[in-house]
């Protein structure tokens, strides 16, 4: 069966440092993966989208950027975090076909911090 | 560009009872789908229902049904016989067949009182 894991759980940074969330999806090929902000007490916002390795869409231009390395690796980064970076990422994988209906589905999270 | 609103911020409902959640989008394409997804505490998002704009019938998953009117582009989700691990915020979103961005609503937050 496919998992999706994503990493770490929970991250306080200072602002200015660097960041990195990691999410990687075992038991499929060549899934779409997606980076998603919840900010406090509000919808999610999707900020990458990936088809496939090197291939990366950006939805909101900000000091957040992303990296597809591998095919079922996804990485979320950041050289300077900014205190308007807190917030909780979700990644999503979403297998290919109609018979999948389409459906993402989503990691734990991370609970990200600036402080 | 497609959005997805939910009108209601917040809601409650008496434990049994049936409570409706709207949502309302906007796009110009015909083939799409049409997702609720439920927020516990947890934080996971859990998928509630689906629905193919292709497919004129109601998606139902046990206690949780759809009013899908394609001509109105409106997707409520009704919940029969709440119950008290139905409290969550719910996430209605969208996805169109012709590229990969799901787009989320900002969410109800259904409370059960008992």
């Amino acid at each position: 069966s496919q998992t999706i894991h994503q990493w770490p759980a929970t991250l306080v940074q200072p602002v200015g440092s660097p960041l990195s969330l990691e999410c990687t999806v075992e038991g499929t090929s060549n899934p779409n993966l997606y980076w998603y902000r919840q900010a406090a007490g509000r919808g999610l916002q999707l900020l990458f989208y990936s088809v496939g390795i090197g291939q990366i869409s950006s939805e909101v231009p900000q000091n957040l950027s992303a990296s597809r390395p591998q095919d079922r690796q996804f990485i979320l980064s950041s050289k300077k975090l900014l205190l308007s970076d807190s917030g909780f990422y979700l990644c999503a994988w979403r297998p290919l076909g109609r018979e999948s209906g389409n459906t993402i589905y989503f990691g734990e999270g991370s609970w990200l911090t600036v402080v | 560009a497609q959005t997805v609103t939910q009108s209601q911020p917040e809601m409650s409902v008496q434990e049994a009872e049936t409570v409706t959640l709207s949502c309302t989008y906007d796009t110009s394409e015909s083939d799409y789908y049409l997702f609720w997804y439920k927020q516990p505490p947890s934080r996971q998002m859990i998928l509630v229902i689906r629905q193919e704009a292709y497919k004129q019938q109601n998606a139902t998953e046990n206690r949780f049904s759809v009013n899908f009117q394609k001509a109105a582009k409106s997707f409520s989700l009704k919940i029969s016989d709440s119950q008290l691990g139905d409290a969550a915020m719910y996430f209605c979103a969208y996805r169109s067949n012709r590229d990969d961005k799901i787009i989320f609503g900002k969410g109800t937050r259904l409370h059960i009182l008992p």
